[in-house]
Order: C-alpha cells, then sequence, then structure tokens
C-alpha cells in the first residue's frame, strides 16, 4: 500500500526530554511538512522540506528540529526548548512543492502528551 | 501574510439537507485552494483541489467555489447524510509556501 506513516500513534513525555517523530512515505514525493494542531487553532507549519538535505522553517519552528537524510523520511524532534509540545501532530507530503495542482497526503498523526 | 477564515466554526443540521461551507481569505495570489475532511483524531483526506485559473470543482455530492478575485470560496454538500459529519478545513498553497489553512468548520448531521 502507498502512503505515509507516522509512529508512534501516541507519545508521551516528560518535561525536560527530548522526542522525534517519525513520518515515513512511499509515495516518491520529493516535498514534506510537519503541522501542528491545537484544539481551536487549524493547522500551523513547523517545518517543510522540498528536496532531500533541504528544509525551511515554517511559522513556529521553534523549539523543533528535522532532518532530511532521505526522500522518505522526514523525522521530526520536539526539544525541551518547545514550552507547550502537547498537541497533533501530522505529517504529509506532495509530489512537488508549491503548484497549483499539487494535493498535499496526510499522515495519521501522532498525539503527543506531555507529563 | 496570508489568513484563512473559515465560517461558521460549527454547524448542525438534519440528515437531508443542503448545506454551504465558506471560507475567506485575503490575499488573491494562490496557487490552488484545496479543501480536506477530518475526522475525529484522524489525520486529513483531500476532498477537492481547485486551480487559481478556474472557477469550480465537482466530486459526488459535493462541489467547490472558487472567486479568486473577491478571496471566497464555498463547499456545497447536496443531501446530507450522518457520514458527513467530520470537521472541513479549507486551505491556500502560495508560491514557495506550503498550505495555509483555516480552523475548520465542524459540521454534525444528524438521522
Amino acid at each position: 500500500d502507498g502512503g505515509i506513516t507516522q509512529s508512534p500513534k501516541y507519545l508521551f513525555r516528560k518535561e525536560g526530554q527530548n522526542v522525534t517523530l517519525s513520518c515515513e512515505q512511499n509515495l516518491n514525493h520529493d516535498a514534506m511538512y510537519w503541522y501542528r494542531q491545537d484544539p481551536g487553532q487549524g493547522l500551523r507549519l513547523i517545518y517543510y522540506s522540498q528536496i532531500v538535505n533541504d528544509f525551511q522553517k515554517g511559522d513556529i519552528a521553534e523549539g523543533y528540529s528535522v532532518s532530511r537524510e532521505k526522500k522518505e523520511s522526514f523525522p521530526l524532534t520536539v526539544t525541551s526548548a518547545q514550552k507547550n509540545p502537547t498537541a497533533f501532530y501530522l505529517c504529509a507530503s506532495s509530489r512537488e512543492g508549491g503548484s497549483s495542482t499539487d494535493t498535499q497526503y496526510f499522515g495519521p498523526g501522532t498525539r503527543l502528551t506531555v507529563l | 501574510k496570508q489568513e484563512v477564515t473559515q465560517i461558521p466554526a460549527a454547524l448542525s443540521v438534519p440528515e437531508g439537507e443542503n448545506l454551504v461551507l465558506n471560507c475567506s481569505f485575503t490575499d488573491s495570489a494562490i496557487y490552488n485552494l484545496q479543501w480536506f475532511r477530518q475526522d475525529p483524531g484522524k489525520g486529513l483526506t483531500s476532498l477537492l483541489l481547485i486551480q487559481s485559473s478556474q472557477r469550480e470543482q465537482t466530486s459526488g455530492r459535493l462541489n467547490a467555489s472558487l472567486d479568486k478575485s473577491s478571496g471566497r470560496s464555498t463547499l456545497y454538500i447536496a443531501a446530507s447524510q450522518p457520514g458527513d459529519s467530520a470537521t472541513y478545513l479549507c486551505a491556500v498553497i502560495q508560491a514557495g509556501t506550503a498550505l495555509i489553512f483555516g480552523k475548520g468548520t465542524t459540521l454534525s448531521v444528524s438521522s
């Protein structure tokens, strides 16, 4: 099956810990994205990558880091510098970034809770 | 900076009604506009994509329109069903950016 997988589905973090959320796609897409969703806030962009070994900060990148060493993988690390990390995290990919015909495909999400 | 607004925030209708969800955006320089569906605790599913040169797109009981000059889009759902209950999100994409989302409209269709 082609698609985007995220793991784990649920993640609990103690204050001061770094945690890494996994995102993998087998759609052969060049572009990948990380969004954060809070109740009543809609989705906000954390980071995006239009090609391997390149990524750009989104609107709320502070306290997060990413890497794009392989085309199919775009892990997100939530660092201890992120003051309010409890949220639903969604990963997405698209064939290429920013074209008029490009649809983004979303993973099932990871719910992160800080204890 | 582009802002996307969706009205209403929540909507409850009886089964069988036709309904309209609204989306507005402040900067008309968009590549496309997309409507997504999100079920509780799940990821997003793309419903319709309207390119900036298009006026509307249809898929089954769904019809989305785009008036780029006025910064508005509507999603029309015909003959609503309980299975349509979900949150509907509107998003636009501009040059060199990822999707910019509205906060969504949560729809509840009662049987």
